[in-house]
């Protein structure tokens, strides 16, 4: 059974602070890992897709690595702003016969102070 | 593009009760899937639809059913309501054939709330 996890669950950092958040999958036979984020109350909204073939997808100040083989991916945040206070999430997708499956993280909540 | 959108926002019903929840996909997209995220459990996975076929099922009681119209747009029932059913319903719409592997698009979700 694929299990997803993220640490730290919290994290706070003055603004202009790099972000580094982490997300640790069991199975590593994913297709592909997308990192959302996610204010409160709201929906999510996707941030950045990796498949399984990549090493790695950058967009704006966002950089997202893959190491499939241990089971990792880190969601970098250059410099960051009060607006990336959130919380982020990983979800890795995992093709089978079976049908495929979405498996989240518990996501980590950033809080950047001003 | 309009994104997902969800009706309602909010909902408050009592135990025993049943509700049923909707969801409009974007425009061409054929896959629809739910979730309920609670703070305890986190976001997880109820079921899929595609073609108004499910195609996937996650691990909830039969008490939750969905189905998929013509138009690709969703409900979810749950019926006979329990205290534990409070969360955020999210779902979400993909272009291709089950839950991917094209990117997948949330609508806002729907809060309920169960007294």
């Amino acid at each position: 059974k694929q299990e997803v996890t993220q640490i730290p669950a919290a994290l706070s950092v003055p603004e202009g602070e790099n972000l580094v958040l982490n997300c640790s999958f069991t199975d590593s036979a994913i297709y592909n890992l997308q990192w959302f984020r996610q204010d409160p109350g709201k929906g999510l909204t996707s941030l950045l897709l990796i498949q399984s073939s990549q090493r790695e997808q950058t967009s704006g100040r966002l950089n997202a690595s893959l190491d499939k083989s241990s089971g990792r991916s880190t969601l970098y945040i250059a410099a960051s702003q009060p607006g990336d206070s959130a919380t982020y999430l990983c979800a890795v997708l995992l093709i089978k016969a079976a049908g495929n499956k979405l498996t989240f993280g518990g996501g980590t909540r950033v809080l950047v102070k001003p | 593009k309009a994104g997902v959108t969800q009706t309602p926002r909010y909902l408050i019903k009592t135990r025993g009760q049943q509700v049923t929840l909707s969801c409009s996909p974007i425009s061409g997209h054929r896959s629809v899937s739910w979730y309920q995220q609670t703070p305890g459990q986190g976001l997880q996975f109820l079921f899929e639809y595609f073609s108004e076929t499910q195609r996937n099922k996650g691990n909830f009681p039969g008490r939750f059913s969905g189905r998929q119209f013509s138009n690709s747009r969703s409900e979810m029932n749950v019926s006979t309501l329990e205290l534990g059913d409070s969360a955020l319903y999210l779902c979400a719409s993909s272009l291709l054939a089950p839950q991917g592997p094209d990117t997948q698009y949330f609508g806002p979700g729907t809060r309920l709330t169960v007294l």
